[in-house]
């Protein structure tokens, strides 16, 4: 089945405790993605890639990091979670249609 | 770079009837237009998409209009039932070297009575 998994889906952590979200899709996509969702905001994007190793900034990159070192998977880092990071995180990915499928979501809370 | 704003932010209709909700973007150079349905807890899901070159696209009850003059394009729902009610986002970008960043709308919480 075509699809785009993160994990974990729901996370509770702590201020500074670093944090890793995965996310891999099987569907041989190039271009992967990660937004957060608040409410009233819409999504906003925090980083892509349009293919291994290849990474930009996205709207809202700061206190995140990524990487693609594989074209599956791509990674979000949370060095040092703020609880303004708390939010819902998508990932997604697109290929040559340009329909981004987005994975199930990641609940996050920092406290 | 690109901004899209969406109107309106809530919309409330009556089974049956129609709904519509709008966006405008600022990059003229934007070429692809995909709506958004997300459902309570799920995760945003493509329902129809246009590309400049068009300027309406149906598929059943959905339709999308768009006007590259104006910088605006539309989403139709006719003959709105409760499973409807959604979210829905609209957005923007730019397709003439492969996959570019879309830009998403704020959203439209839609809510059809029954």
């Amino acid at each position: 089945e075509a699809q785009v998994t993160q994990n974990p889906r729901y996370l509770i952590t702590v201020t500074g405790k670093k944090l890793t979200v995965t996310c891999s899709q099987n569907m041989n996509h190039e271009y992967m993605s990660w937004y957060r969702q608040d409410p009233g905001l819409g999504l906003r994007q925090i980083y892509y890639s349009m293919n291994v190793e290849v990474t930009d900034k996205g709207d809202v990159p700061e206190g995140y990091k990524v990487s693609r070192k594989e074209k599956r998977n791509f990674p979000l880092i949370l060095e040092s979670p703020s609880p303004n990071q708390t939010s819902l995180y998508f990932c997604a990915s697109s290929g040559t249609g340009y329909e981004q499928y987005f994975g199930p979501g990641t609940r996050l809370t920092v406290t | 770079g690109e901004n899209v704003e969406q109107h309106p932010s809530t919309l409330s209709v009556q089974e049956g009837d129609s709904a519509v909700i709008k966006c405008t973007y600022s990059d003229s150079a934007s070429n692809y237009f995909p709506w958004y349905k997300q459902e309570l807890g799920k995760r945003p899901q493509l329902i129809i998409d246009i590309r400049s070159n068009v300027g309406e696209k149906k598929d059943q009850r959905i339709a999308v209009t768009l006007n590259k003059t104006a910088k605006h394009f539309s989403l139709h729902i006719t003959e709105t039932q409760p499973e409807d009610s959604a979210v829905y986002f609209c957005a923007a970008s730019m397709t003439d070297s492969g996959n570019t960043p879309l830009v998403f709308g704020k959203g439209t919480r839609l809510s059809v009575i029954a």
